[in-house]
């Protein structure tokens, strides 16, 4: 139950595109398609932004898209705003009814 | 409105036991798995544990194995932690939140727990 890796931090300016990577092993993200992405203020609990890879629940921007290649899952956020700027967890299925987080990366907006 | 709301949380020793909830509403909450998740102060966020919908299937992280039993009353909508000798690295706040296709859809705002002497 090793710990998905994330950059610390990344940052963009306003209208640019970022991207959040997420490396797991052939256990975790790359052996199953159930990735999800979650995006935290300070003192707020999490919100779901990415399901399943690349799946946008209701509500979430279209801004916001997810891909993955191999062991490795990466959220894309296009059209930086302001309000981006938080932190973003990725989360795999790991089998037999566990899952494992990344270590989170803090999302700048410069 | 789709809500969860922990409750149980505070201050216990090292070796203690603390026991949280999380009332459910909003939506059947017989028809969910149920994750409890936390995050130490400053940290990231960690699965602590799964239970399936009829409570027949439970699961547990390392660190917590053990130490920590989930279980849920169906009919009262409520998530519970059990969680016996407690150790100053369970300092965190621990999030119910509800599983959807083996995602985390809807979370808790948390209840903090501080294990310290």
């Amino acid at each position: 139950q090793s710990a998905l890796t994330q950059p610390r931090s990344v940052s963009g300016s306003p209208g640019q595109s970022v991207t959040v990577s997420c490396t797991g092993t052939s256990s975790d993200v790359g052996g199953y398609n159930h990735v999800s992405w979650y995006q935290q203020y300070p003192g707020k609990a999490p919100k779901l932004m990415i399901s399943d890879v690349s799946k946008r629940p209701s509500g979430v921007p279209d801004r916001f898209s997810g891909s993955k290649s191999g062991n490795t899952a990466s959220l894309t956020i296009s059209g930086l705003q302001a309000e981006d700027e938080a932190d973003y967890y990725c989360c795999s299925y790991a089998g037999t009814y566990t899952w494992v987080f990344g270590g989170g990366t803090k999302l700048t907006v410069l | 409105e789709v809500q969860l709301v922990e409750s149980g949380g505070g201050l216990v020793q090292p070796g203690g036991s603390l026991r949280l909830s999380c009332a459910a509403s909003g939506f059947t909450f017989s028809n969910y798995w149920m994750h409890w998740v936390r995050q130490a102060p400053g940290k990231g966020l960690v699965w602590v544990s799964l239970i399936r919908t009829d409570g027949a299937v439970t699961t547990y992280a390392d660190s917590v194995k053990g130490r920590f039993t989930i279980s849920r009353d169906n009919a009262k909508n409520t998530l519970y932690l059990q969680m016996n000798s407690l150790r100053a690295e369970d300092t965190a706040v621990y999030h119910c939140v509800r599983d959807v296709g083996k995602n985390m859809d809807v979370w808790g705002k948390g209840t903090t727990v501080t294990v310290s002497s």
